[in-house]
């Protein structure tokens, strides 16, 4: 069964510290993995698009990682602020026709001053 | 990219009554998708909106209850039809651009409470 699995599922950090996010998928045929963020109130925004052969990727203070031995992604976000407040969603997309994506429950991340 | 906008932003709504949701894009979109996000979870795909032809359904959902629409690349509804409290959720918008089908973006959502 196609599935995308995220720990924790809740995380409380003081803002300037660093964190790692995980995803675990059991995803096949495996196209890309992207991470999602999802402000409160709206739609989710792309933050990261990985392909099989890439194994980190960055986005400014995001760097997602991608082990596709082992189907592990990580997401560790550096210096965090307060507006990194969000929910963080891996999404593996399938390699079919559709382009279906198999969405993680997300992790909520939740930056104190 | 891809500017997305749906309408209404959120609404309060009685038992029984029905809804209908607007998405519009800036851009020709190959695929469009309406997803709902019940309260703490995740997205889960509802139907792929088809330009000229009927829906594309996932499992647990049917046309009875979400009508869509879509009479053109740049347009589509979502009807919410005899509303019950457990159909208040954020529903979501989303489109493929004709460059890279792949790749998803989202409108801000509409917030629906059913009362």
């Amino acid at each position: 069964k196609n599935q995308v699995e995220q720990s924790p599922q809740s995380l409380i950090i003081l803002e300037g510290k660093n964190c790692t996010l995980q995803c675990n998928y059991t995803v096949s045929p495996f196209s890309n993995l992207r991470w999602y963020k999802q402000d409160t109130g709206r739609g989710p925004v792309s933050l990261t698009i990985m392909t099989f052969s890439e194994n980190t990727k960055s986005n400014g203070r995001y760097t997602a990682t991608l082990d596709a031995d082992t189907k592990q992604s990580s997401l560790h976000i550096t210096a965090s602020q307060l507006s990194d407040s969000a929910s963080y969603i891996c999404v593996v997309i399938l390699m079919d026709s559709n382009y279906q994506l198999i969405w993680g429950a997300g992790t909520k991340l939740i930056i104190k001053p | 990219s891809a500017v997305i906008s749906q309408k209404p932003s959120r609404d309060i709504c009685q038992r029984g009554t029905s809804l209908t949701i607007q998405c519009q894009v800036d851009s020709q979109v190959t695929m469009m998708f309406w997803y709902r996000q019940q309260p703490g979870q995740s997205l889960t795909l509802i139907a792929t909106a088809n330009q000229g032809s009927e829906a594309t359904y996932e499992s647990g959902f049917v046309i009875d209850k979400f009508p869509i629409s879509r009479p053109n690349l740049t347009f589509s509804t979502l009807t919410v039809s005899n509303m019950s409290p457990e159909d208040s959720s954020i529903y979501l918008c989303s489109v493929g651009l004709l460059t890279d089908a792949a790749e998803q973006y989202f409108g801000p959502g509409t917030r629906l409470t059913v009362t």
